[in-house]
């Protein structure tokens, strides 16, 4: 089955300790998206990848980095994990018609200590 | 700015009819999306409206009113397993994708 692949589903990290969240995609979509959600809070935006153009959110942290080393995966980092930065951290992809559906993975939770 | 409104929780009985309203105030309109998120996991897709109307897809229905900026979802025959929270999200002139903060349903025996 096509699917959006996310690793690890639960990280546990240290404040200030560098992490890498990863996310595979099978469904060949060219668009892949982060996004940061807290509880009961809507998903949050960082950056996507249209192919391999980057668009970064004018207000995402600069702690945040992201690499698409080609069409099937994307990595989100952040460089210093602060208290803040607990949440659950989504990817999805989706087809390159502005309207077309995003497909989400079943995400990442991160816990920071 | 832009906004989605949503109640923030809602209770229904199994078997009975729920309808989750949204209101939107964004900067241009390019479709509305439903998705539908257990506790601790991913949105999944349920519908997308850009048209004016009901588009029915099983026990789930989703109705569209661009003038009035506002939809709703509406789910028929509620089972235990659709206790989730139900989020709405526009697309909007820049196709940048506005989300709701969701409607926790609850659903009871």
């Amino acid at each position: 089955d096509a699917m959006v692949i996310q690793n690890p589903r639960y990280q546990v990290t240290q404040f200030g300790k560098p992490v890498t969240l990863s996310c595979s995609q099978t469904l060949n979509h060219n668009v892949m998206y982060w996004y940061q959600q807290k509880s009961s809070q809507a998903p949050k935006l960082l950056f996507h990848y249209y192919d391999k153009d980057f668009n970064n959110e004018a207000d995402t942290p600069d702690n945040f980095q992201s690499r698409r080393p080609n069409t099937s995966f994307c990595f989100l980092d952040i460089r210093s994990p602060g208290l803040g930065d607990a949440a659950m951290y989504l990817c999805a992809t989706s087809g390159t018609a502005p309207t077309d559906t995003q497909y989400f993975g079943p995400g990442t939770r991160l816990t920071v200590l | 700015g832009q906004n989605i409104d949503q109640p923030t929780e809602m209770t229904a009985t199994e078997g009975a009819i729920v309808q989750i309203n949204c209101t939107y105030q964004t900067s241009g309109f390019n479709g509305l999306f439903w998705y539908q998120q257990h506790a601790g996991e991913a949105p999944t897709f349920l519908s997308y409206n850009v048209l004016d109307g009901l588009e029915e897809k099983g026990r789930f229905s989703s109705f569209l009113s661009r003038s009035k900026g506002y939809s709703y979802l509406l789910l028929k025959e509620l089972q235990m397993k659709d206790s989730a929270s139900y989020l709405c999200a526009v697309m909007d002139s820049n196709y940048q994708l506005i989300w709701g903060a969701g409607t926790k349903l609850i659903i009871k025996p």
